[in-house]
C-alpha cells in the first residue's frame, strides 16, 4: 500500500515570495490534516479535512495561509506571502476516519525555509 | 487545555541498555495516547496506542508503554535498545471532540544511541 505522498520534500524562499506544497493522501482516506513542525517542536495541527470539506482549521494563520481539498483527494497548502517564522516542516497526513481508532499516516515532510 | 509535555529534550543510551522515555499530558476526559517515532527526513510512524483497557500497550518494534491514570503518565520503554532505535520520539494526546480528531504532540525527546 502507498504511503502519504507529499512534494517537494524541501523548498527555499525569500520571505514575502509565496509557496505551495502538494499532498496526496493513501488511498480511501477520508481524513486529510496539514500540520507545521517548527525545529525542536511537535507537529501542531493547522488544518483538516473530512472528504473536500474543512473540519477546522482554528489554529491556521487565514490571513497568509490557505488549503484546499477539491476533489476530496490530493490537497495543496499555500503560504502567501512567507515570514520568516514560517520556516518548519509541513507534514501531511491521512486516515481513514476521525474517530480516535483511525491511525494517522504521516507522509515524509516538506521542509521550508525561509530566508 | 490539552497539552502533552516530555520533559527530556535529549537522551544518550548505550545500546543494549534498557530506555524510558517519560511523557505526561493534560486532559480533561478519558486521553487516548499514541507514541510516534520520526527519524531522519521520514515522517512519523506510529509505535503503539492507548484507548482504553489494559494500561500496558505493545508496539511495534520492541516498544512498550504504560498508561498510569494517578501520574497522568504514559512512559515509553524498551528492555534493550539498538542503534537503528535512534531518532526523535513525540507523545501525542488524541482531542476528539464534536467534530474534531486530532493529535496534540509534545515537543519529543531526540534519543541517541551509543555503541
Amino acid at each position: 500500500e502507498a504511503g502519504v505522498a507529499q512534494s517537494p520534500r524541501y523548498k527555499i524562499i525569500e520571505k514575502r515570495q509565496s509557496v505551495a506544497f502538494w499532498c496526496n493522501p493513501i488511498s480511501g482516506h477520508a481524513t486529510l490534516y496539514w500540520y507545521q513542525q517548527i525545529l525542536g517542536q511537535g507537529p501542531k495541527l493547522l488544518i483538516q479535512f473530512q472528504n473536500n470539506g474543512v473540519v477546522d482549521d482554528s489554529q491556521l494563520p487565514k490571513d497568509r495561509f490557505s488549503a484546499e481539498r477539491l476533489k476530496g483527494v490530493d490537497s495543496t497548502l499555500k503560504i502567501q506571502p512567507a515570514k520568516l517564522e514560517d520556516s518548519a516542516v509541513y507534514l501531511c497526513a491521512s486516515s481513514f476516519g476521525r474517530s480516535r481508532t483511525d491511525t494517522q499516516y504521516f507522509g515524509p515532510g516538506t521542509r521550508l525555509t525561509v530566508l | 487545555a490539552q497539552s502533552v509535555t516530555q520533559p527530556d529534550i535529549h537522551i544518550t543510551v548505550s545500546e543494549g541498555a534498557s530506555l524510558e522515555l517519560r511523557c505526561n499530558y493534560s486532559y480533561g476526559a478519558t486521553p487516548y495516547l499514541f507514541w510516534y517515532v520520526q527519524s531522519p527526513g521520514q515522517g512519523l510512524q506510529l509505535l503503539l496506542k492507548y484507548f482504553s483497557g489494559d494500561t500496558l500497550v505493545q508496539g511495534i518494534k520492541g516498544f512498550e508503554a504504560e498508561f498510569k491514570r494517578s501520574q497522568s503518565s504514559f512512559n515509553l520503554r524498551k528492555p534493550s535498545v539498538h542503534w537503528s532505535d535512534a531518532a526523535e520520539y513525540f507523545c501525542a494526546v488524541g482531542h476528539y471532540g464534536g467534530s474534531q480528531g486530532n493529535l496534540i504532540f509534545g515537543k519529543g525527546t531526540k534519543l541517541s544511541v551509543k555503541p
